[in-house]
């Protein structure tokens, strides 16, 4: 399983944009890179995934460089409520769902007034 | 969306008891389903892989006598912490595999006295 390097921490001011990369230089030609939100005593919250270049959906964008050893959430103008920790996980993609994700540190932001 | 479920949100028991977490997927059949554990500001730890029809595999450490799993159908997943002690106060999430992701349970605070 692919591991992955995150900041610990990160600050920002509300209506900020907001991009935390992730190093996973190990990772292999059938992962996915997913990035998961999660709020004190609440599961993680799916935010997106992708496999390469770029997708964006309604509350992020994810780039993925050529050689996918890094990827880099970017949150557009953050709000208070973006405060949280986010995870990024690397797992090959299975037709029954993915195979076990090993879970980093993750990066804790903070957002404020 | 898929939804997974767990109950109880929350419990307190003494010590030397057993307590059981229930995960259900609510609108998806889920063949295989994730059992983590989180201590207060650290990352998700997986304990074990259920697998509906078979045994469920275990990490490396997690005691698989002290924390009893079943997946006795496609919606449902039972985590059975026997013999409980203060130190298995914790906070565990169940996450289902569907569709190519995993979606993540809202967990559960257990809390030995």
């Amino acid at each position: 399983l692919a591991k992955t390097t995150q900041p610990i921490s990160m600050d920002s001011y509300e209506g900020q944009e907001v991009n935390i990369t992730c190093s996973h230089n190990n990772i292999a030609t059938n992962d996915y890179i997913t990035w998961y939100q999660q709020f004190p005593s609440q599961g993680p919250r799916f935010i997106i995934q992708g496999y390469k270049t770029k997708v964006t959906n309604e509350v992020a964008s994810l780039f993925i460089p050529a050689d996918r050893k890094s990827s880099t959430l970017s949150l557009p103008r953050v709000s208070l409520s973006d405060t949280a920790v986010y995870y990024c996980l690397v797992g090959a993609r299975m037709n029954t769902g993915f195979q076990k994700l090993v879970f980093g540190t993750g990066t804790r932001l903070l957002v404020s007034p | 969306g898929a939804v997974v479920s767990q109950h109880p949100s929350r419990v307190i028991c003494k010590s030397g008891t057993s307590v059981k977490i229930e995960c259900r997927s609510l609108d998806f059949q889920a063949t295989t389903m994730f059992w983590y554990r989180q201590f207060p500001k650290q990352s998700l730890m997986l304990m074990a892989t259920s697998n509906e029809g078979s045994k469920a595999t275990y990490e490396q450490g997690v005691e698989k006598d002290k924390f009893l799993i079943n997946h006795a159908s496609l919606t449902l997943s039972t985590l059975t912490v026997t013999s409980a002690h203060p130190e298995d106060s914790s906070f565990y999430i169940c996450s289902a595999s569907f569709g190519g992701e995993q979606y993540f349970g809202p967990g559960t605070r257990l809390t030995v006295t």
